[in-house]
């Protein structure tokens, strides 16, 4: 069975702009979480979807939003980029209730310059 | 302030050493979870605990649920340098729906 795919794995962008990260997760998984990861603030929550519907939500600014199509997978975007979204992304596959184990992308390190 | 604090935060030891990492917090949780996370990929499950004062033993490992389900421990026997990596406690908080991670052990075992 494949794991989480997260692409791309690196990306550099600089300020203002705004960009796309894709999650494909296990198959028959029906929930996608996002967590950003930063060496000061740890695994920060950002939002779960499941079945197309954004079910959680963490604390970030509207510039940070996702997406879940019909197949579950999802994608994450930020726009207006700072400086401080350089981040570790990572995306979480579950069957889907809430509290279970989560199964983890290798992530997409982002780099805002 | 971190919903769950972990420590410590970095730990340097030999190979055959043991240790133990903590994971505490204020809040109740129906479970803890430990990952593990190595440079480069995303955090791996261990285990779950569930019930309050649990005990649960994957081979060298032993992590235990406090009695009031608010906080974790993880003790490492005779540690090798495959155990080196980012050690991650995360629960799903009453009330919450979200699961809400530690502030992480970065844990180097020298050979």
């Amino acid at each position: 069975k494949a794991g989480v795919t997260q692409t791309p794995r690196y990306l550099i962008k600089t300020r203002g702009q705004q960009v796309t990260l894709s999650c494909s997760p296990i198959s028959g998984h029906r929930s996608v979480s996002w967590y950003q990861q930063t060496p000061g603030q740890g695994l920060q929550f950002l939002f779960e979807y499941f079945s197309e519907t954004q079910r959680n939500k963490g604390n970030f600014p509207g510039r940070f939003s996702g997406r879940q199509f019909s197949n579950s997978r999802s994608e994450m975007n930020v726009s207006t980029l700072e400086l401080g979204d350089s981040a570790l992304y990572l995306c979480a596959s579950s069957p889907g209730s809430k509290g279970e184990k989560l199964f983890f992308g290798s992530g997409t390190q982002l780099s805002v310059l | 302030t971190q919903l769950l604090e972990q420590s410590p935060q970095f730990l340097s030891i030999q190979e055959g050493e043991n240790l133990t990492v903590y994971c505490n917090s204020s809040s109740v949780f129906s479970s803890l979870q430990w990952y593990r996370q190595e440079p480069g990929e995303g955090p791996v499950l261990l285990v779950t605990v569930v019930t309050g004062g649990e005990v649960k033993k994957l081979k060298r490992l032993t992590f235990q649920f406090g009695d009031a389900r608010k906080d974790s421990s993880l003790h490492i026997t005779a540690a090798q340098p495959g155990d080196t990596g980012l050690y991650l406690c995360a629960g799903v908080p009453t009330g919450a729906n979200n699961l809400f991670f530690g502030t992480g052990t970065r844990l180097t075992v020298i050979p």
